[in-house]
């Protein structure tokens, strides 16, 4: 099974508003990522969060990550149409190089 | 820097074919990865490069799947004999090979077997 799941699975907001996404892992990490593809292509990596880490920022992007609750959160604040992609948790599964994908949140942005 | 390219960008190909995909990684990163991504799926890993380590190819999904690379560079993936359920879009990436593993992706292949 997919160690990380993605909540919810779409998510139509409007613009200007905020879009939080959720994602559950099962296995110690020792980091957690988030990446958003565009159109089903190639990946860009948005940022990463070690464990020892509970919060970061960059830009409008805040992401949480609770390794109690095996558990991080994606913000983006003040939304914009080109925010319109889906967003993918990826995490080491405890130090393998390999990522582990969840199946990922498709946002959609409303003008 | 050129970031990761990959090529071809689409492939079609009939049932039972085989076919070659192509990764030029970021020059100097020593890690490169391939994942599939079927439709409206997350990704699934397929095998890991590291220097001159034997491949972690736990995520190849039967012997028709392989992979190289060449010189720690250029990899490619070939798959023998395609069925219709290989069609996907597939995902290299490639990072320092460090710890922090931030991986930069290409732009995928879509292969479609008729």
């Amino acid at each position: 099974s997919q160690q990380g799941e993605e909540d919810p699975q779409a998510l139509s907001i409007q613009e200007g508003e905020n879009a939080t996404m959720n994602c559950s892992y099962k296995t110690s990490i020792n980091n957690l990522q988030w990446y958003r593809q565009n159109s089903g292509r190639g990946l860009v990596h948005l940022i990463l969060i070690r464990s020892n880490e509970r919060e970061k920022h960059s830009g409008r992007l805040r992401v949480t990550l609770d390794t109690s609750k095996k558990s991080s959160s994606l913000l983006i604040t003040a939304s914009r149409a080109a925010d319109t992609a889906s967003y993918f948790c990826a995490t080491d599964a405890g130090g393998a190089q390999k990522l582990v994908f969840g199946q990922g949140t498709r946002l959609t942005i409303n003008p | 820097g050129a970031g990761v390219s990959q090529s071809p960008s689409n492939k079609v190909t009939e049932k039972g074919k085989d076919v070659e995909l192509r990764c030029d990684p970021i020059s100097g990163h020593t890690a490169l990865y391939w994942y599939r991504q079927s439709l409206g799926q997350g990704l699934e890993f397929l095998i890991y490069f590291q220097g001159n380590s034997a491949p972690d190819k736990s995520g190849l999904p039967s012997d028709r799947f392989s992979a190289e690379r060449t010189g720690g560079s250029v990899s490619t993936l070939t798959i023998q004999r395609t069925q219709q359920e290989d069609s996907a879009v597939y995902l290299c990436a490639s990072s320092g090979g460090g710890w922090i593993n931030e991986q930069f992706f290409g732009p995928g292949t879509r292969l479609t077997v008729l």
